[in-house]
């Protein structure tokens, strides 16, 4: 079974609905990580959380939140979608430690469509 | 600030060609430096990394060294396979950054024909 893994894997959305993207790990990590990756702009952060009750956000989280149900569980919500938002979505965790910050483990994706 | 600039793709090589993705970065600190690889419908796997200047890392047959007087970490194959198709992402992450974020390169996709 795969470590970290994301549900679902692809969605097509309209605009203005509320979605939810989930994640869980089995790595026993307490750093986590949603990232947005769109073509020639490799990944851009979105929020990350280093323990359940730390959250933090990052390059672009206007327009999305997120909820740290557990230490294996991430969920990354859009309260209403738009088409912009139309993008690959990754879920990823790391260790703690420094050593941790540089080595993630990424899921397989989810891709989102909002027309 | 820190940021990594990778050369633009595609890369078009045919197979047991050599490969160089070059990739330069700009750091206040003393990073570590990563070579992620993305393959067709995947999430990005690490495929190596280098933590201090002049180390190398190794991976599957890909080098890459941590050249601090060039701030460079150029990735490299003797060989590459129609298997090694895939998109590489090049980043680094700043011990003297208090948030521990990567910073991502744009990534360089490789097309390897047989």
């Amino acid at each position: 079974d795969a470590d970290v893994t994301q549900t679902p894997r692809n969605r097509i959305t309209k605009t203005g609905k509320r979605i939810m993207l989930e994640c869980s790990q089995t790595k026993g990590h307490d750093r986590m990580y949603w990232y947005r990756q769109d073509p020639g702009l490799g990944l851009r952060l979105i929020y990350y959380s280093f323990d359940v009750k730390d959250i933090n956000k990052g390059e672009i989280s206007d327009g999305y939140s997120v909820s740290r149900q557990a230490q294996a569980k991430f969920s990354l919500s859009l309260e209403s979608a738009i088409p912009n938002q139309t993008a690959l979505y990754f879920c990823a965790t790391s260790d703690s430690g420094l050593a941790g910050v540089g080595e993630q483990y990424f899921g397989p994706g989810t891709r989102l469509t909002v027309t | 600030g820190n940021s990594v600039t990778q050369m633009e793709g595609p890369v078009t090589l045919s197979e047991e060609a050599f490969l160089t993705i070059n990739c330069t970065y700009t750091a206040t600190g003393y990073p570590s430096l990563f070579w992620y690889v993305q393959y067709p419908g995947e999430g990005l796997q690490l495929l190596l990394k280098a933590t201090k200047a002049d180390d190398k890392g190794s991976n599957k047959g890909f080098e890459a060294t941590y050249r601090k007087e060039t701030t460079s970490f150029h990735l490299e194959k003797g060989s590459v396979q129609v298997s090694d198709s895939a998109v590489y992402f090049c980043a680094l992450s700043d011990q003297g950054d208090s948030n521990y974020q990567l910073i991502w390169g744009a990534g360089t996709k490789l097309i390897i024909k047989p």
